[in-house]
C-alpha cells in the first residue's frame, strides 16, 4: 500500500498563477483534509472532507478551493497564487473523523515569487 | 480560547539523556482528545499517540511515556535514553470544534536535537 499520496513534491509559482495539487489514498479512509506548515508554526487546516461529496472550511481557506473527486482523491486548488501563500502542504486522511489517528503525505513544498 | 501551547522551541540533548516535551491546552470541551505527532527530518508526520480526557493514566511505550494531567492542562511527553534517530519535530494536537465539525489545532512544535 503507498498509503496518502502527493503530486508535486515541489512546485515554483509566479503570483497569480494558478495550480492543483493533488492527493490519493488507498487505505478507504472517508476523511481527508489539507494543511498548510509555515516555519515556526504547527499545522493549519485549510479545508477537509468528511466523506466524498463533502467539503467544509478549516481555519486558512481564503485563497484555495477544494475538490473530493471520488473517495480516494482529494485535491487542492490555488486560482491566483500569492507570495503569503509560500509554504508546505500536507495531505492527510483517516478513517472516521478528527478523533481518530491522520495519515499523512509526503508534502509539497510551494514557493511563490 | 481554545489553543496549544508548545513553549520549548528547540531542545538539545546528548544522547542517553531523558528529554521532556511539554504540552499545555485549553478547550472548552468536558471531554477532548489529545494527539502527539512526530516530525523527522524526512519531512512526513507520524502519529504517535492519541488519549482521551477520561483516562489519566500514564501511557509507556518501550522508551516513551506520556503524562496526561488534568488538573494542570498539560499532555507532556517524555524520552528516555534518548537516541540519535528521536531526533525530530514533536506536535501536539487537540481537536477544537470549527465551523462544523471538529478539527485538529496543532502546536508550533518542539525541535528536538539528539547529539551522539
Amino acid at each position: 500500500n503507498a498509503g496518502v499520496t502527493q503530486t508535486p513534491k515541489f512546485q515554483v509559482l509566479k503570483t497569480g498563477q494558478s495550480m492543483t495539487l493533488q492527493c490519493a489514498q488507498d487505505m478507504n479512509h472517508n476523511s481527508m483534509y489539507w494543511y498548510r506548515q509555515d516555519p515556526g508554526m504547527g499545522l493549519r487546516l485549510i479545508y477537509y472532507s468528511a466523506s466524498e461529496g463533502t467539503t467544509d472550511k478549516g481555519e486558512v481557506p481564503n485563497g484555495y478551493n477544494v475538490s473530493r473527486l471520488n473517495k480516494r482523491e482529494f485535491s487542492l486548488r490555488l486560482e491566483s497564487a500569492a507570495p503569503s501563500q509560500t509554504s508546505v502542504y500536507f495531505c492527510a486522511s483517516s478513517e472516521g473523523d478528527t478523533y481518530n489517528e491522520q495519515f499523512f503525505g509526503p508534502g509539497t513544498r510551494l514557493t511563490v515569487l | 480560547a481554545q489553543k496549544v501551547t508548545q513553549a520549548q522551541t528547540e531542545i538539545s540533548v546528548v544522547e542517553k539523556e531523558d528529554v521532556t516535551l511539554d504540552c499545555v491546552y485549553e478547550t472548552r470541551d468536558t471531554t477532548y482528545y489529545l494527539f502527539w505527532y512526530k516530525q523527522p527530518p524526512s519531512g512526513e508526520l507520524v502519529f504517535l499517540i492519541r488519549r482521551n480526557s477520561f483516562d489519566e493514566q500514564n501511557e509507556i511505550s518501550g522508551r516513551y511515556s506520556w503524562n496526561f494531567q488534568k488538573s494542570t492542562s498539560s499532555f507532556n511527553f517524555t524520552i528516555t535514553a534518548s537516541q540519535v534517530v528521536d531526533s525530530a519535530v514533536y506536535f501536539c494536537a487537540l481537536p477544537v470544534l470549527g465551523v462544523s465539525n471538529y478539527q485538529l489545532i496543532w502546536g508550533a512544535g518542539t525541535k528536538l536535537i539528539i547529539k551522539p
